[in-house]
Order: structure tokens, then C-alpha cells, then sequence
């Protein structure tokens, strides 16, 4: 059984540039969540969706960053435009519905703004 | 801010001894999960304890959750090399869909 899918799994680009980054959630799952990960501020929610529609995107730093879910199988993660301060791992999650549902998450795109 | 928030930051072992992990929370919950992290890959779910447990076991792994002390905390038993990872823990909203993770614990279990 597939696991949540991210890529690409490494990105360098340069600051300015536009960066996508992209998840397939485990089919069936209905909750699909997108994380920041860095040394300074450890895990961070940036936006989750449910059944295709963002319920929360409080998490969402700037403008710059934006989230789509356009179908159950799919979500990207855009920065336009990308700072060097956006350097960091991002996690896809997904669960199923239930209070007591575990997040799945992909091995994470680490992304690197020069 | 973080909900929860792990103690120790890192902590170090020799294969075989025992790894207490601590978590403390700041509001009421419906259930804490810990999860484990290995070097370079996504986080993995260990465990869920609701806020009605005070104690759950699952293998090598025992949790605890104290409610009156927003505090839980996990045992790994027997460590083996293999456990060396980060250990998050995890609560949820009161609707029960979002997670706040703490900042993790660093554990190395040396050979």
C-alpha cells in the first residue's frame, strides 16, 4: 500500500524563483495537511484540507505561499516569489476521518533558496 | 506556539537501558499521539493515548498521560540501536483534526 508521495524530494533554486511542491495523499484519506519543518521553529502547520477544501490557513506565513487541492490525489505547495528565510523541509500528511485518526506523512521535499 | 513541548531536547543511551521521553501540554485535549522521526524521512505514528487513559503499551513502547498535569510521557524499554530517532509528541484540537506537535526529543542509542 502507497504511503503519501512528495516531490520532488530535494529542490534548489534561487530566491526569486517560483517553487512547487507536490503531494499525493494515501487514497481514502480525506484530511490532507501541509507542515514546515526547521531547526529554529520545529513543526509547523501551514494549511490543512478537508475533502478538497482548506479549512485552515492560518499557518500560511506570507502571501507568497499558497495551497490547492484540486482532487482527492493531489495538493501542491506554491512560493512565488521564494526568499532565502522559506529554506526548509515540507511535509505532506494525510488521515482518514476519525477523531482518532493517525497523520501519514510523506519523507518531505527539503527546499533550499539561495 | 507550541502546545506541546518535550523533555529532554537530546538524550543520549547505551543499547539495552530504558528512555523516558516527557511532554507537557498547555490546553485540554482529546487524545496526545507520539510520533517518531528518523534522520532525513516524514514522521511515523507510534502511539495514541486518550485524554480518559493514564497508561497505554504497545510493544516496547509505554505512555503515560497525566490530564491533571498536562504532561505525558514515553518509555522505550530495552532500547536498541535502531530506536536512535527524534520523538514528537502530538495534540489535538478540541474538533480533533488538527495536530500542534512539540519540538521533539533527539534520541541516540549508542551500540
Amino acid at each position: 500500500d502507497a504511503g503519501v508521495i512528495q516531490s520532488p524530494r530535494h529542490e534548489v533554486t534561487e530566491m526569486g524563483q517560483e517553487v512547487t511542491l507536490r503531494c499525493k495523499p494515501i487514497s481514502g484519506h480525506d484530511y490532507l495537511f501541509w507542515y514546515r519543518q526547521t531547526m529554529m521553529r520545529g513543526l509547523e502547520l501551514l494549511i490543512y484540507f478537508n475533502n478538497n477544501v482548506p479549512i485552515d490557513d492560518s499557518g500560511m506565513p506570507e502571501d507568497r505561499f499558497s495551497a490547492k487541492m484540486p482532487n482527492a490525489s493531489f495538493s501542491t505547495l506554491k512560493i512565488q516569489p521564494s526568499e532565502p528565510r522559506d529554506s526548509a523541509v515540507y511535509f505532506c500528511a494525510s488521515s482518514g476521518t476519525g477523531v482518532e485518526r493517525p497523520q501519514h506523512f510523506g519523507d518531505g521535499t527539503r527546499l533550499s533558496i539561495l | 506556539s507550541q502546545q506541546g513541548e518535550e523533555d529532554p531536547q537530546a538524550l543520549s543511551i547505551q543499547e539495552g537501558e530504558n528512555a523516558t521521553m516527557n511532554c507537557s501540554y498547555k490546553t485540554s485535549i482529546n487524545n496526545l499521539q507520539w510520533y517518531r522521526q528518523n534522520s532525513g524521512r516524514g514522521l511515523v505514528h507510534l502511539i495514541l493515548i486518550r485524554s480518559n487513559e493514564r497508561e497505554k503499551h504497545s510493544g516496547r513502547l509505554r505512555v503515560t498521560l497525566d490530564t491533571s498535569k498536562k504532561s505525558s510521557s514515553l518509555l522505550i524499554t530495552a532500547s536498541r540501536a535502531a530506536d536512535t530517532a527524534s520523538y514528537f509528541c502530538a495534540t489535538d484540537n478540541n474538533a480533533g483534526n488538527m495536530l500542534t506537535f512539540g519540538g521533539g526529543t533527539r534520541l541516540m542509542v549508542k551500540p
